[in-house]
C-alpha cells in the first residue's frame, strides 16, 4: 500500500516553544491531508482537513492560530503547534488520500511531550 | 451528525479463536467504509477498504462486511493469532469526512 511519513516519531519540548510536525506522502499525491489527535486509549479526533494550495478546515474547538497547518505541495502539509502548553501534550497523527473517498493512509504518528 | 459505535470496547479471546469485531454507524449516506488496526502508540494501519456499493471484502484471515441499510459493518478475524492482539478502528467516510468508532481492544492469549 502507500507510505505516509511522519517525522518526528517523538518530540519533547519546552513550554511556550512551537513544534512542527511533518507529514508526507512518498509515493502518491495527496490531495487531502487530515491531521487528527489522539488521546491514551481514546479513538481519533479529527482536528483539520487541508487541501493543497487552500487554507485548512478546522473542527469545532480547534485553535487555528495555535495549530497552524500548511499543505503547500501535493506531498506535503505541516502541523506546526504554536506556543505549546502541557495540555498540548498527546498523539497527532495525519492522513493522506489520493482522490476523495478512496483508501486514507495513515501516519506512523508523533508523541508529543511538553515540559 | 454521523455517530460510530465499536463494540465490545474489549475483548479477550485464546489463540486459534475464530472472532467477530461489530461497528455500527447512524447514517446510511457514507461513501465508504476502512477498517484499521493500531498498534500501542503507533499509527494507523489499513486493514480493509469497503466502498459504499460493496458488500464484503477479504484479506487473507481478514472478512469485513458492510450493510448500508442497517448501518453496520463487522470484521470478521478467522484463527486470531497473539500477533493480531491491537486496537481495531472502524472509520466512516462519507464526503471529505472520516468519522472514527471507538475501537476495540483485541487480546489474542498464546
Amino acid at each position: 500500500g502507500a507510505v505516509v511519513s511522519q517525522h518526528p516519531s517523538w518530540v519533547i519540548c519546552k513550554s511556550g516553544t512551537s513544534v512542527k510536525i511533518e507529514c508526507r506522502s512518498l509515493d502518491f499525491q495527496a490531495t487531502t491531508m487530515f491531521w487528527y489527535r489522539q488521546f491514551p486509549k481514546q479513538s481519533l479526533m479529527l482536528m483539520a482537513t487541508s487541501n493543497e494550495g487552500s487554507k485548512a478546515t478546522y473542527e469545532q474547538g480547534v485553535e487555528k492560530d495555535k495549530f497552524l497547518i500548511n499543505h503547500a505541495s501535493l506531498t506535503l502539509s505541516t502541523l506546526t503547534v504554536t506556543s505549546a502548553h502541557p495540555e498540548d501534550s498527546s498523539f497527532y497523527i495525519c492522513s493522506a488520500i489520493q482522490v476523495l473517498n478512496t483508501e486514507a493512509f495513515f501516519g506512523q504518528g508523533t508523541r508529543l511531550t511538553v515540559v | 451528525k454521523q455517530e460510530v459505535t465499536q463494540i465490545p470496547a474489549a475483548l479477550s479471546v485464546p489463540e486459534g479463536e475464530n472472532l467477530v469485531l461489530n461497528c455500527s454507524f447512524t447514517d446510511s449516506a457514507i461513501y465508504n467504509l476502512q477498517w484499521f488496526r493500531q498498534d500501542p502508540g503507533k499509527g494507523l494501519t489499513s486493514l480493509l477498504l469497503i466502498q459504499s456499493s460493496q458488500r464484503e471484502q477479504t484479506s487473507g484471515r481478514l472478512n469485513a462486511s458492510l450493510d448500508k441499510s442497517s448501518g453496520r459493518s463487522t470484521l470478521y478475524i478467522a484463527a486470531s493469532q497473539p500477533g493480531d492482539s491491537a486496537t481495531y478502528l472502524c472509520a466512516v467516510i462519507g464526503g471529505n469526512q472520516f468519522y472514527f468508532g471507538t475501537g476495540t481492544s483485541l487480546t489474542v492469549i498464546p
